[in-house]
């Protein structure tokens, strides 16, 4: 696609329910990452995939966050028995190459909001 | 590990004028890349301008360039003649410069209001 999409774009969910957050990266590029943003944190990364295998998970605060990614493409992050501090919004970011030297191309976010 | 700060919360600025964003950088590597990146509200993080650590010359990009001070490890953005577009929340950011996988370090931001 002509840019990184991302979906749902907000989601209110429940506590303790699990959520899927799906991200669409730009045809062709081999490296995705995502990210979260949150008011006390910051930015911070999660994890890292190169084609469809994760030499970098070292940011997934807990075991309750996983992520997938299939055909080289879409990815998935999954968080399972939500927590209130989950609450953030999760950005996925493409590169061309796997060095990200050129910088990451980024999508708009999924703002997960847990109740 | 690298840390980034950004030590301005928050910036105004007059339509037309100029702002200076600071960013200072702490890390015992020699390569890096360095870039800013701006959010406006529709949440996507934009790069506006990347600069290589190795490069002595300061990158440019048409209103947006930077003053590179490797020794004091500084990075701040000068925004010329800004515009109301420009409104947004600006972020700093840092990454090593290995062979892949490079996780970026990003600073916390500023705030930058442009006022017509």
């Amino acid at each position: 696609g002509a840019g990184v999409s991302q979906s749902p774009s907000n989601k209110v969910t429940e506590k303790g329910k699990d959520v899927e957050l799906r991200c669409d990266p730009i045809s062709g590029h081999t490296a995705l990452y995502w990210y979260r943003q949150s008011l006390g944190q910051g930015l911070e990364f999660l994890i890292y995939f190169q084609g469809n295998s994760a030499p970098d998970k070292s940011g997934l605060p807990s075991d309750r966050f996983s992520a997938e990614r299939t055909g080289g493409s879409v990815s998935t992050l999954t968080i399972q028995r939500t927590q209130q501090e989950d609450s953030a919004v999760y950005l996925c970011a493409s590169s061309v190459t796997g060095t990200g030297h050129g910088g990451y191309t980024f999508g708009s976010g999924t703002r997960l909001t847990v109740v | 590990a690298q840390t980034v700060t950004q030590s301005q919360p928050e910036m105004s600025v007059q339509e037309a004028e100029t702002v200076t964003l600071s960013c200072t950088y702490d890390t015992s590597e020699n390569n890096y890349y360095l870039f800013w990146y701006k959010q406006p509200p529709s949440r996507q993080m934009i790069l506006v301008i990347r600069q290589e650590a190795y490069k002595q010359q300061n990158a440019t990009e048409n209103r947006f360039s930077v003053n590179f001070q490797k020794a004091a490890k500084s990075f701040s953005l000068k925004i010329s003649d800004s515009q109301l577009g420009d409104t947004a929340m600006y972020f700093c950011a840092f990454m090593k410069g290995k062979a892949a996988g490079n996780k970026l370090t990003f600073g916390g931001g500023t705030r930058v209001l442009v006022k017509p």
